[in-house]
């Protein structure tokens, strides 16, 4: 366990529905990540909140919208997501301007059909 | 968008065998991380080596660092059957930026 915890694990979802991803930290972290993990991609940064404020948005669709309503919680919602949308989506949290290593969930799996 | 590149993009070894990867990265780095990620699930941190620094060990781990060649090697030692994974590496600019990563298969 890295402290960080995402639910669900999986998620078969069809392109008509809305879903959200939940990521949560207790390890009194200021800054929290979503990654999108395609196979044989690099890891996608899609967004970062430091203090519950949105610090970077990587030209994400509008598709995902993410929310932090305090520090130790971030959510990925997802609507009309499209098939290409299918991956590890991954949360990670760090103690942004320490330079110290980030602390990852487990990931969700996602499969839009 | 991305920062660290690893090669080779997979690595097949026996059981004992020493693991060998590099990253090559763009720009000037705070410092540089590497994980580890078993199939499907999270990714782990294994080491952090400071701009400043040449060469670290933790355990089996050895990394080296040359800033003046943005390059830096990861080094796994007596390799196991469970060091089978993907191992990334990740630089610390501003923001950490991973590469696509090397798959390591640990044959016993």
């Amino acid at each position: 366990e890295t402290g960080v915890t995402q639910t669900p694990r999986h998620l078969v979802m069809g392109m008509t529905n809305k879903k959200s991803l939940k990521c949560e930290q207790h390890l009194g972290h200021n800054a929290m990540y979503w990654y999108k993990q395609s196979a044989k991609k690099p890891l996608e940064l899609m967004f970062v909140y430091n203090f519950k404020e949105q610090t970077e948005n990587n030209s994400v669709p509008s598709r995902f919208s993410p929310e932090c309503p305090n520090s130790s919680h971030l959510f990925l919602h997802l609507h009309t997501l499209q098939p290409e949308d299918s991956a590890l989506y991954l949360c990670a949290s760090s103690q942004e301007g320490t330079g110290t290593e980030a602390f990852f969930g487990q990931g969700t799996r996602l499969t839009v059909v | 968008s991305q920062q660290g590149e690893e090669d080779p993009q997979a690595l097949s070894i026996q059981e004992g065998e020493n693991a060998t990867m590099n990253c090559s990265y763009k720009t000037s780095i705070n410092n540089l991380q590497w994980y580890r990620q078993n199939s499907g699930r999270g990714l782990v941190h294994l080491i952090l080596i400071r701009s400043n620094e040449r060469e670290k060990h933790s355990g089996r781990l050895r990394v080296t660092l040359d800033t003046s060649k943005k390059s830096s090697s990861l080094l796994i030692t007596a390799s196991r059957a469970a060091d089978t994974a993907s191992y990334f590496c990740a630089t610390d600019s501003y923001k950490l930026s991973f590469g696509a990563g090397t798959t390591v298969t640990v044959r016993a």
